[in-house]
């Protein structure tokens, strides 16, 4: 069965930088693109980029252009989020979700999300 | 951007009652529309797409409509396991936007 697994939770200072990592496994990882969405404490979901897993295309949220980078190891069925120059307001769970299809954007499986505190 | 607009932001029914969500859109975006649910401390899941296609494995209590800019998300009858909060997503522009949630709690 499709699984998306991420990494733990993190805690950072303002100013770091953090990674969090989404190991997929049931499917052909190659073939189907992966989206990262974060929701802060107490509010609603917020689209942040996609990265295509089989070329390596990305396209970022402009609202987080210059501070976050996608990236995919496909030999280890894992993608990549890093986020740079963290506020507090970057606190947030994150998301990775896989896309249905190229044309399709929108998210049949979902990682069980990472908890990342932003925090002096 | 597209911005979604859900409403009610909450609501309280109780089981068995008929309950009706939209989500209208800033600009029309045909039927790129999907519907998750998200219960606490839960990643969503994947309810409808395509305005109105049921994702397999959801009740078919579930559906969806609409089209442009006016889509909804009905209940037919509400299950315990149904309380929860509910989002739409389009999907026809980036950048990709989520409605603000509609929480659904027992009355």
């Amino acid at each position: 069965q499709v699984q998306l697994v991420q990494s733990g939770a993190e805690v950072k200072k303002p100013g770091a930088s953090v990674k969090v990592s989404c190991k997929a496994s049931g499917y052909t990882f190659t073939t189907y693109a992966i989206s990262w969405v974060r929701q802060a404490p107490g509010q609603g979901l917020e689209w942040m980029g996609w990265i295509s897993t089989y070329h390596g295309d990305t396209n970022y949220a402009q609202k987080l252009q210059g501070r976050i980078t996608l990236t995919t190891d496909t030999s280890a069925s894992t993608a990549y989020m890093e986020l740079r120059s963290l506020r507090s307001d970057d606190t947030a769970v994150y998301y990775c979700a896989k896309v249905v299809s190229g044309s399709y954007e929108f998210f049949d499986y979902w990682g069980q999300g990472t908890l990342v505190t932003v925090s002096s | 951007a597209i911005q979604l607009t859900q409403s009610p932001s909450s609501l309280s029914a109780s089981v068995g009652d008929r309950v009706t969500i939209t989500c209208r859109a800033s600009q029309g975006i045909s039927t790129a529309l999907a519907w998750y649910q998200q219960k606490p401390g839960k990643a969503p899941n994947l309810l409808i797409y395509d305005a109105s296609t049921l994702e397999s494995g959801v009740p078919s209590r579930f559906s969806g409509s609409g089209s442009g800019t006016d889509f909804t998300l009905t209940i037919s009858s509400l299950q315990p396991e149904d309380f929860a909060t509910y989002y739409c997503q389009q999907f026809n522009y980036y950048p990709l936007t989520f409605g603000g949630g509609t929480k659904v709690e027992i009355k």
